[in-house]
């Protein structure tokens, strides 16, 4: 089982319409969960952390924590053209230097 | 804040040069920095973690001789690409750990470089 998965594959939503996006992970220490937005050709941008059960959000973007189902997601509201790219999922635990991402979610919002 | 740089962001090298790639915390002290690697349409690939004052952490499969990295400071790491041949063409992207109060880390990415090796 890896790490971090995202099994979702490519998410087309229409302009101002909700994009949901899930990520589970398999290490139970987990503490710390991240989501990363990656436009074509550029490097990973920091759009959420979370570190609690429950709801986060930081404007259009909520991230949503449940550790003792092991996931963590992503809603994107009123979806824009420029929310168009890969969204990364991130895990990382305690004492753990590392990150272990997912695969990334490609999100395509048409106008 | 949480700005990490890097230097170049592009660079067009001839095989068996050597290409140094710079990675520097603009508004905070980094322990430890990360370089990936991104081949087009891949995920991220993690190549070895930096940790100042002390050896890298090489992944499994990642040449340190080939790879050498350098932290010489709290708010610097260097990578450098030695003898690089066109199969080392890619996207490097470094990041920087930023630890809070709560001892909670935070990895702020870099802009990354582009290697292309003629």
């Amino acid at each position: 089982q890896k790490e971090v998965e995202q099994n979702s594959g490519p998410l087309s939503v229409p302009e101002g319409a909700i994009a949901s996006l899930n990520c589970t992970y398999s290490d139970r220490g987990s503490q710390s969960f991240f989501w990363y937005r990656q436009y074509s050709g550029k490097s990973p941008e920091l759009i959420m952390s979370i570190y609690s059960n429950g709801d986060k959000e930081d404007g259009r973007f909520t991230a949503q924590l449940n550790k003792a189902s092991q996931y963590v997601s992503l809603l994107i509201r009123d979806s824009q053209p420029s929310d168009s790219a890969t969204y990364l999922c991130a895990v990382n635990s305690w004492g753990n230097n590392r990150l272990a991402f997912g695969k990334g979610n490609q999100v395509v919002v048409i106008p | 804040g949480a700005v990490v740089s890097q230097h170049p962001s592009r660079v067009i090298c001839k095989s068996g040069t050597s290409v140094k790639i710079e990675c520097r915390s603009l508004d905070f002290q980094a322990t430890t920095m990360f370089w990936y690697r991104q081949f087009p349409k891949q995920s991220l690939m993690l190549m070895a973690t930096s940790n100042e004052g002390s050896k890298a952490t090489y992944e499994q499969g990642v040449e340190k001789d080939k790879f050498l990295i350098n932290h010489a400071s709290l708010t610097l790491s260097t990578l450098t690409v030695t003898s690089a041949h066109p199969e080392d063409s890619s996207f490097y992207i470094c990041s920087a750990r930023d630890r809070d109060r709560e001892g909670t880390d935070t990895q702020y990415f870099g802009p990354g470089t582009r290697l292309t090796v003629l």
